[in-house]
């Protein structure tokens, strides 16, 4: 079993709906989750960090955490085509290192 | 405050040479994470550097090597260059795990 693990997608959306992509993890004891953006050819950037369960919002992005079921989830509300990227789940289980996921590809149609 | 920087952006050499590429964290932190992407695939964990020791390292053969200076920048060295080689090389750099990462633009290695 991968210690993170996400859908590879592509999940296709119009233009103004919401995306919900999602993250599993193996390692009850991991303390931090992050969500990374990467566009094509260029490096991920981090958009979300979730440390305790329940919701958080920033913006248009509002990532979603549950421990006892070990997900995590980002919404992105309000999708636009400048938001077709590959999403990356990330995980710290303690050791200070993160543990990525294979990614969830993205595509808004206008 | 300066972000991730690596160096080259590009980089072209031929199997069996051997490539080196630098990469220096943002100011304060100590630990660096040397990744893996080929085209196509997910990251892939190469390098953990921290405190000038090498902390952990992925499934890669040992002719991926690399070294954490005082100052916190590193470099990764990759001998026998292969054609499967060819990959965009990601740096990063975190105070501590729990916080995150930031990665660095990357260095995109071609090996004919």
């Amino acid at each position: 079993q991968k210690e993170v693990e996400q859908n590879s997608g592509p999940l296709s959306v119009p233009e103004g709906a919401i995306a919900s992509l999602n993250c599993t993890y193996s390692d009850r004891g991991s303390q931090s989750f992050f969500w990374y953006r990467q566009y094509s050819g260029k490096s991920p950037e981090l958009i979300m960090s979730i440390y305790s369960n329940g919701d958080k919002e920033d913006g248009r992005f509002t990532a979603q955490l549950n421990k006892a079921s070990q997900y995590v989830s980002l919404l992105i509300r309000d999708s636009q085509p400048s938001d077709s990227a590959t999403y990356l789940c990330a995980v710290n289980t303690g050791r200070r290192a993160l543990t990525f996921g294979s990614g969830t590809r993205l595509q808004v149609q206008p | 405050e300066a972000g991730v920087t690596q160096s080259p952006t590009h980089l072209i050499k031929t199997r069996g040479q051997q490539a080196t590429l630098r990469c220096s964290p943002i100011s304060g932190h100590t630990s660096v994470y040397w990744y893996q992407q080929a085209l196509g695939l997910g990251l892939q964990f190469l390098l953990w550097y921290d405190e000038g020791e090498e902390r952990n390292r992925g499934n890669f053969p040992p002719r991926f090597s690399g070294r954490q200076f005082p100052n916190y920048s590193s470099e990764l060295n990759v001998n026998a260059l292969e054609l499967e080689d060819s990959a965009l090389y990601l740096c990063a750099s975190s105070l501590d795990g729990q916080y995150g990462y930031t990665f660095g633009s990357g260095t995109r290695l071609t090996v004919v």
